[in-house]
């Protein structure tokens, strides 16, 4: 079974430029989940979809950063325009529940942009 | 959601069993106790979960006083590939409807040498 998966792996784009992160949850996973670390810090979580929905988007740090999950299927993440202070990877995943203990998160490998 | 504070680093070698402690004074009733490995260029990767007692799966075990103020993830006999990040997450599962959102602290980053 394909675990979740992202696209691309690393991304260098210039300052002011557009940037779109994908990410390919687990079939079947209706919750969506993007965190990010910037250098030196902690993940952090960004926001939650359940399905096509936002769910929870407190976590996103400002209207630059656009995500979206048509269909309920895959979901992007739209940087635009980029900053030097948005470098960092980007994580996505995904989970089958999004209540109670079995509520396991898988994540992706991540996508780690660079903005010179 | 509760703070957790973990060792920054340790180190150990192969054949040894490596026992990480995590504080979590603010837990609250509804929270569960979570543990994610992270190895380098990867994602984080669910290891064990527990609520109180002892959980012991074919990874690790997880060891939860009464009072659920600290928890010990207990890796046996690790070996060179177990050198990774690993992280002690508190939170409620999204009982209370916010999702599973997971909060990460800095996690203790285990070393393994020969």
């Amino acid at each position: 079974e394909a675990g979740v998966t992202q696209f691309p792996s690393h991304s260098v784009i210039e300052k002011g430029q557009t940037v779109t992160l994908r990410c390919d949850p687990i079939s079947g996973h209706d919750n969506l989940y993007w965190y990010r670390r910037v250098m030196g810090k902690e993940i952090k979580f960004l926001l939650h979809f359940v399905k096509e929905s936002k769910q929870d988007e407190s976590g996103m740090p400002n209207n630059r950063f656009l995500a979206e999950r048509t269909g309920g299927t895959y979901s992007t993440l739209k940087v635009q325009p980029a900053e030097l202070e948005d470098s960092g990877v980007y994580f996505c995943a995904s989970s089958q529940d999004s209540t109670g203990a079995d509520t396991e998160a898988f994540f992706g490998q991540g996508t780690r942009l660079t903005v010179v | 959601l509760a703070k957790t504070t973990q060792p920054i680093s340790m180190d150990s070698y192969e054949g040894q069993e490596v026992n990480i402690t995590c504080s979590h004074n603010n837990i609250a009733t509804n929270d569960y106790i979570t543990w994610y490995q992270q190895f380098p260029s990867q994602g984080p990767r669910f290891i064990i979960q527990g609520y109180k007692t002892k959980v012991t799966n074919e990874v690790a075990s997880l060891f939860i006083p009464a009072d659920r103020k600290s928890s010990t993830l207990s890796l046996p006999r690790v070996s060179l590939s177990d050198t990774a990040v690993y992280y002690c997450l508190v939170g409620d599962g999204g009982l209370t409807g916010g999702g599973n959102k997971l909060t990460f602290g800095t996690g203790t980053q285990l070393k393994v040498e020969l």
